[in-house]
């Protein structure tokens, strides 16, 4: 069964302050991995696509990588509308997306 | 060009009647995906749909749920007789074919049993 595990379950920053959420996971044929920022009373937002080992994107404050186990997003110099909750998934062939249970992320200003 | 809508955005339903939620699909898109999110909990897959055919409902609980995506008008997940723990926030996303990968989420509709 595919599985992803986000932590930590929630991060709190001082703004400028960098940092790094992880997603672990387990998929048979990982066909692509997954990242949406989601705020309060909203619904999923898009970020990025990560297909393969060593692959990295990149938008605005936030960089996201891919290993053979895991992904990292890494948000450098955050600022408070940064603040959300951020959503790993695995996709594995033509299967529904599998979500983590996310990191909220409070920057304080 | 607008996104997946939702309707409607809340939804407050008493124990033992049904609820209807609605999803329009992205234009162009024909593929389209039920999720639950409880709070503190992910999203939990539910249904995949296309055009007058169920795809995949292996998150669907057996009972008193169902869903339908008809030739014409938006896909409908309906619930039957709902209890207490129904209570969640029900999310649409739609996609092109899967090759492409990646949703697009609507804002989702909140659902309140009392």
């Amino acid at each position: 069964e595919d599985q992803v595990t986000q932590s930590p379950e929630a991060l709190r920053l001082q703004e400028g302050e960098s940092s790094s959420l992880n997603c672990s996971y387990t998929v048979s044929g990982l066909r692509g991995l997954f990242w949406y920022r989601q705020d309060p009373g909203k619904g999923p937002e898009f970020l990025f696509t990560l297909y393969s080992a060593g692959e990295e994107k990149e938008k605005e404050r936030l960089k996201a990588t891919l290993t053979k186990k895991e992904s990292f997003l890494h948000i450098t110099a955050p600022k408070p509308e940064d603040s959300a909750t951020y959503l790993c998934a695995v996709q594995a062939g033509n299967t529904p997306l599998v979500f983590g249970k996310g990191t909220r992320l409070s920057v304080i200003a | 060009n607008a996104g997946v809508m939702q309707n409607p955005r809340h939804l407050v339903r008493r124990r033992g009647q049904e609820a209807r939620l609605r999803c329009s699909p992205m234009k162009g898109h024909s593929h389209v995906y039920w999720y639950r999110q409880l709070p503190e909990e992910g999203l939990k897959f539910m249904v995949y749909l296309q055009k007058e055919n169920i795809i995949d409902e292996s998150g669907m609980p057996k009972e008193r749920f169902s869903a339908e995506f008809p030739k014409e008008g938006p896909s409908i997940l309906r619930i039957q007789q709902v209890v207490r723990g129904d209570s969640a926030a029900y999310f649409c996303a739609s996609s092109p074919p899967p090759e492409v990968g990646g949703y697009t989420f609507g804002s989702g509709t909140r659902l309140t049993v009392v």
